[in-house]
C-alpha cells in the first residue's frame, strides 16, 4: 500500500536553481495538494488539483508552479530557488469533495543555500 | 475567508493528566472539521473527523458551533500521545475544496 509517495526525502539547492518535487498517488483520489510547513506557522497551502488538467493557488504559490496531466501524478516546480522557499514539503490527496480524509506524503525537506 | 486558530503553541502536561487542545475556526458556511496529527519523524496522519464522533487513542473533540470551536480532549494523557497536532477545517462550498490548517500545537507529555 503505497499510499502517497514523494521524492526526494532530501535536498539542497542552491540559490537560483530549479527543481521538481516529485508526487504519485495510487488510491485514484481526485484531490491532491501541496503544502509547505514551517515552524510555527503550521502548513499552507501552495497548489491544489481537483482533477488531472485542474489546478489551483492557494496562500502561497509564488514562486511554484504545479501541472496535473494524470491522476495519479501533482509534481511542484520550484523554477528559481530562494532561501525563503526553506522548508519541509507536503504533498497530500483526498478522494472527492466529501468529508473525506487527506492522505499525506512523508515530505521532502529542501534546503536553498 | 476561512480560518483555523490554534492559540497554543505549546503545551507540557504530565502523564495521566487531562490534556486539551485548543481549536477554533472562522468560516460562514458548515464547517467539516478534522484533527490530524504528526509524530515524531512520520507523516502527518488523521486523527479525528467532526462528522464521525467518534474517539481515537482516548481522544475527543467536539464541535460547538455556538462558540466555533473544536477542541481536541483526553482524560489521561500518555507519552505516547507526544506528537504535533493540527486543526483542519476542510471548504464545503462552492466547487473547490480546500483543507485550510492550523498553525499546530506541539503536545509534549512528561513522565
Amino acid at each position: 500500500n503505497a499510499g502517497v509517495t514523494q521524492t526526494p526525502k532530501f535536498r539542497i539547492l542552491k540559490i537560483g536553481q530549479s527543481m521538481t518535487l516529485q508526487c504519485a498517488q495510487d488510491m485514484n483520489h481526485n484531490y491532491m495538494y501541496w503544502y509547505r510547513q514551517d515552524p510555527g506557522m503550521g502548513l499552507k497551502l501552495i497548489y491544489y488539483s481537483v482533477g488531472a488538467g485542474i489546478t489551483d493557488k492557494g496562500e502561497v504559490p509564488n514562486g511554484y508552479n504545479v501541472s496535473r496531466s494524470t491522476t495519479e501524478d501533482f509534481p511542484l516546480r520550484l523554477e528559481l530557488a530562494a532561501p525563503s522557499q526553506t522548508s519541509v514539503y507536503f504533498c497530500a490527496s483526498s478522494r472527492d469533495r466529501g468529508i473525506t480524509e487527506a492522505f499525506f506524503g512523508q515530505g521532502t525537506r529542501l534546503t536553498v543555500v | 475567508a476561512q480560518r483555523v486558530t490554534q492559540p497554543e503553541k505549546l503545551l507540557s502536561v504530565f502523564k495521566g493528566a487531562p490534556v486539551e487542545l485548543k481549536c477554533n475556526y472562522s468560516y460562514s458556511g458548515s464547517p467539516e472539521l478534522f484533527w490530524y496529527v504528526q509524530y515524531s519523524r512520520q507523516r502527518l496522519q488523521l486523527l479525528l473527523r467532526h462528522i464521525s464522533r467518534e474517539s481515537i487513542k482516548g481522544f475527543t473533540a467536539d464541535l460547538n458551533k455556538g462558540e466555533t470551536s473544536f477542541h481536541l480532549k483526553k482524560p489521561f494523557a500518555q507519552e505516547e500521545d507526544s506528537a504535533m497536532y493540527y486543526c483542519a477545517l476542510k471548504n464545503s462550498g462552492g466547487s473547490n475544496y480546500k483543507l485550510t490548517f492550523g498553525k499546530g500545537t506541539l503536545l509534549t507529555v512528561n513522565p
